[in-house]
């Protein structure tokens, strides 16, 4: 009865390629985030969608593209890989914006 | 701007000692802060809250709004205590949660 779930865990891709993780929450919440975790542990939010319409958009390259199907799913999506995008992407949910945040356990993703 | 600032990248302590985890804030509101943490390769979980005043696994954390500061603390470290923490702050205009650069616990036996 996993809260929020996202996969893969791991992904291991050549430069270039395109790949995407998908990411799931069972709580019923309204809101879904993207964050990013750098090499040195720095946590940044990318996205945020609220009952699917797009409300947080960081800077971050258009080569990032979120999709949410619906309020419980926001899939991200990368084009071209670059080795920079190494990083643990970590999906969240809250009930409603600004309400406490759950994340979930991650996906690893490396460039080579 | 606001900013969550946590100055030491990594804290090595001995089990049965005290712990603080220090974290300052820069905000121009009232803020809400948080305490996060995350174990080896697992999820990032709330840990504690400010509004709630709670205690979580012996763990506390007070606002200080002179000093700016919200350091958790705990008063005998556990070797289960071991973990990333991270200290946030949701800003109240966008809701944004900022989140501090981690520090790294390690109790030792």
């Amino acid at each position: 009865d996993t809260a929020v779930s996202q996969t893969p865990k791991y992904l291991v891709t050549q430069m270039g390629n395109d790949k995407s993780i998908k990411c799931e929450q069972n709580l019923g919440h309204d809101t879904m985030y993207w964050y990013k975790q750098d090499s040195k542990k720095f946590l940044k939010i990318m996205f945020s969608y609220n009952n699917k319409e797009l409300i947080i958009n960081e800077t971050v390259p258009n080569r990032f593209s979120p999709k949410s199907p619906d309020k419980a799913h926001l899939n991200l999506h990368i084009n071209s890989l670059e080795l920079g995008d190494s990083a643990v992407y970590f999906c969240a949910s809250s009930q409603y914006i600004g309400n406490t945040i759950y994340f979930g356990e991650g996906s690893w993703l490396t460039v080579v | 701007a606001q900013r969550v600032t946590q100055p030491e990248k990594l804290l090595s302590v001995f089990k049965g000692a005290p712990v603080e985890l220090k974290c300052n804030y820069s905000y121009s509101g009232s803020p809400e802060l948080f305490w996060y943490v995350q174990y080896s390769r697992q999820r990032l979980q709330l840990l504690l809250r400010h509004i709630s005043r709670e205690s979580i696994k012996g763990f506390t954390a007070d606002l200080n709004k002179g000093e700016t500061s919200f350091h958790l603390k705990k008063p005998f470290a556990q070797e289960e205590d071991s973990a990333m923490y991270y200290c946030a702050l949701k800003d109240s205009g966008t809701y944004k949660y900022i989140f501090g650069t981690g520090t790294r616990l390690k109790v030792l036996a």
